[in-house]
């Protein structure tokens, strides 16, 4: 069974902390995508990387793809309140050629005022 | 204008029954997915059409049917409902699917409870 492990599951921390969430496989992906989840909402995309040892920034949020690209990470500098949220990395393997998506388990982030 | 749009938001019914969820995007993509979402917050997969053809078919009961009529509209079918396929169900939508790093937008989501 292909598996993404995505880390840690739950998270609380202090508003202006930072914090970084980890998606490992054993499998190379073609591709990585990060989603973040409202309460009583889909999911709406925050990145795609698609290249090894790829970094983008998105204000405070830095992704990073592994050189691999077997692995990913999320890091939130200065979390603030509104970025509580529950986060999503989805990736396709490279042995696929159907689009399909295969996500982790989720990490729900709560940062405290 | 909502893009990718479901109907029902909730949807409360009995063990044994059947029930449809409509979906609908207005983005004018090739591609539309059907998810579940489990009690644990975990996404799967269950279906994907492109230009509605069945691409991606998992391992789910055949209880469950999806229809495409035409490409901006997938509708999910469920059969003899039963209290495991209590969840959230996701729709979502893509331009050119079968490429993985294409945006997937997602519905708000349907939360069915089978009581």
């Amino acid at each position: 069974t292909q598996l993404l492990e995505q880390s840690p599951q739950f998270l609380s921390i202090q508003e202006g902390e930072n914090l970084t969430v980890y998606c490992n496989s054993s499998s190379v992906f073609s591709s990585l995508q990060w989603y973040r989840q409202e309460p009583g909402e889909g999911p709406v995309l925050l990145v795609t990387v698609v290249t090894g040892g790829e970094v983008k920034k998105l204000k405070r949020l830095t992704f990073q793809f592994g050189d691999a690209r077997k692995d990913s990470s999320l890091h939130i500098t200065a979390a603030q309140p509104g970025d509580t949220g529950l986060y999503h990395c989805a990736g396709e393997y490279a042995s696929s050629n159907t689009g399909k998506l295969i996500f982790g388990q989720g990490t729900t982030l709560q940062v405290k005022p | 204008d909502t893009a990718v749009s479901q109907t029902p938001k909730y949807l409360v019914t009995q063990m044994g029954n059947d029930k449809s969820i409509k979906c609908e995007q207005n983005l004018g993509h090739d591609t539309m997915y059907w998810y579940k979402q489990d009690s644990k917050k975990f996404l799967k997969i269950m279906f994907s059409y492109n230009n509605k053809e069945l691409i991606i078919n998992e391992t789910v009961p055949n209880r469950f049917s999806p229809k495409s009529p035409d490409k901006a509209h997938l509708n999910l079918h469920i059969n003899s409902l039963e209290l495991g396929d209590s969840a959230v169900y996701f729709c979502a939508s893509s331009q050119a699917g079968l490429i993985s790093y294409n945006e997937q937008f997602f519905g708000p989501g349907t939360r069915l409870t089978v009581l």
